[in-house]
């Protein structure tokens, strides 16, 4: 059974950079159907996408926070990163990393997100 | 940028009732692209729906999406006590390429 795994610090001070691994277990990283991302939720509050990569190294993000983004992924050790720099309070939230499968029934794609870490809390503070 | 409104924002009921949570996108969305996900206090979003009316692998028959262009439903046909919880759809394509809605709770009247 695939599960995903987030890592990282809980605490970063304002102005540094974020970083977050999440670790793939129980199947590969390596999949052509799938697309590796980061979803995050401040306290209280609702969803918020950060990101998405491909195995290949292939990367989209959200246009929001695209000049502060950088995911990653090594395929070596089923991994894929997230790097949030230049942080400040509004940073703090729980992120989570996920999974983002295609089903393909002709002639339609579905896109849905099927498997989640548990997630991880991040603090921005001094 | 498409942007989906969830509404009600809450949603009081009772177990047994039937719930109806409403999630509409400011431009038409393919119903293969929108999702609905559950989340519990404390836990990770949890897929239900897909592709607007397609239940995840495991999901109770009680749970059914129906819905497209920029209209979607999210329909709880009898209320267990484990449904009570937060629910967002979500979208698949626009730029930015992925959103959520902004939630609704459900909770227990």
């Amino acid at each position: 059974q695939l599960q995903l795994q987030e890592s990282g610090p809980g605490l970063v001070k304002p102005s540094e950079t974020l970083s977050l691994t999440c670790t793939v277990s129980g199947g590969s990283i390596s999949s052509s159907s799938y697309y590796w991302g980061w979803i995050r939720q401040p306290p209280g509050k609702g969803l918020e996408w950060i990101g998405s990569i491909y195995y290949s190294g292939s990367t989209y993000y959200n246009p929001s926070l695209k000049s502060r983004v950088t995911i990653s992924v090594d395929t070596s050790k089923n991994q894929f990163s997230l790097k949030l720099s230049s942080v400040t309070a509004a940073d703090t939230a729980v992120y989570y990393c996920a999974r983002r499968t295609v089903t393909i029934r002709i002639p339609y794609y579905y896109y849905y997100m099927d498997v989640w870490g548990k997630g991880t809390t991040v603090t921005v503070s001094s | 940028e498409i942007v989906l409104t969830q509404s009600p924002g809450t949603l009081s009921l009772s177990p047994g009732e039937r719930a109806t949570l409403s999630c509409r996108a400011s431009q038409s969305v393919s119903s293969s692209y929108l999702a609905w996900y559950q989340q519990k206090p404390g836990q990770a979003p949890r897929l239900l729906i897909y592709g607007a009316s397609s239940r995840a692998t495991g999901i109770p028959d009680r749970f059914s999406g129906s819905g497209s262009g920029t209209d979607f439903t999210l329909t709880i046909s009898r209320l267990e006590p484990e449904d009570f919880a937060v629910y967002y759809c979500q979208q698949y394509g626009s730029s930015p390429k992925l959103t959520f809605g902004g939630g609704t709770k459900v909770e227990i009247k």
